[in-house]
């Protein structure tokens, strides 16, 4: 596609509940990062993978949090059991080849998360 | 963890302006980068910083890597309306990491 997909845009659910943010990243696109952003705050780092190779995954707060990218395209963020403190924008990014700080970062508009 | 701090928080200037803005960090970075967030959009990379020391320019914007690796600032020459936005910096550290660490921000406003 043109740009970073990411569905849906806005995602209301209750305390409990599981949710699965979905990320279509540029075509042809090797690498795909997953942020969380709180209202006031800067983008903080949750996970990247490489093509379907999940890299690094220290950035995600808890067990609750997991992602996947099956067939190295699309990725898939799922949350467990929400929490209100899960409430935030969820951006996904992408790049042309490895290496955040060297190649250029591609955002996506983000999925507004907000659990009541 | 690892943390950038981003001054000022906000600002509000006339058109036509110089702006101002700095990110500093206790730890040493490898890379700088500035980005600007569109309200309801995310971040798009304006500047890149890979060499201590170096300044970098595009178009009405001038960053610099600082020589001690801990710090950068952004300027803004000549402000315009479509400049209002909220600036980032972001660093990685030295090995490589793909993490971006983010400042808070610097919401900009420009008042024509």
């Amino acid at each position: 596609g043109a740009g970073v997909s990411q569905s849906p845009r806005y995602k209301v659910t209750k305390r409990g509940q599981d949710v699965a943010l979905r990320c279509d990243p540029i075509s042809g696109h090797v690498s795909l990062y997953w942020y969380r952003q709180a209202l006031g705050q800067g983008p903080e780092f949750l996970t990247y993978f490489n093509y379907e190779a999940q890299q690094d995954k220290s950035g995600l707060p808890n067990d609750r949090f997991s992602a996947e990218r099956p067939e190295g395209s699309i990725s898939t963020l799922t949350i467990q059991r929400t929490e209100q403190r899960d409430s935030a924008m969820y951006r996904c990014a992408s790049s042309l080849l490895p290496g955040a700080s060297n190649e250029k970062l591609f955002f996506g508009s983000g999925t507004q998360l907000s659990v009541l | 963890g690892q943390q950038l701090n981003q001054s000022p928080q906000s600002m509000f200037i006339q058109e036509g302006e110089d702006v101002s803005m700095n990110c500093t960090s206790s730890s040493i970075f490898n890379t700088w980068l500035w980005y600007k967030q569109d309200p309801g959009e995310g971040p798009v990379l304006l500047i890149a910083l890979y060499k201590a020391g170096e300044l970098t320019s595009n178009g009405r914007l001038t960053a610099q890597f600082g020589i001690t690796r801990k710090d950068s600032f952004l300027n803004i020459s000549a402000s315009i309306p479509s400049d209002v936005g909220i600036y980032f910096c972001a660093g990685s550290t030295q090995g490589g990491s793909e993490k971006l660490v983010f400042g808070k921000g610097t919401k900009l406003t420009v008042n024509p």
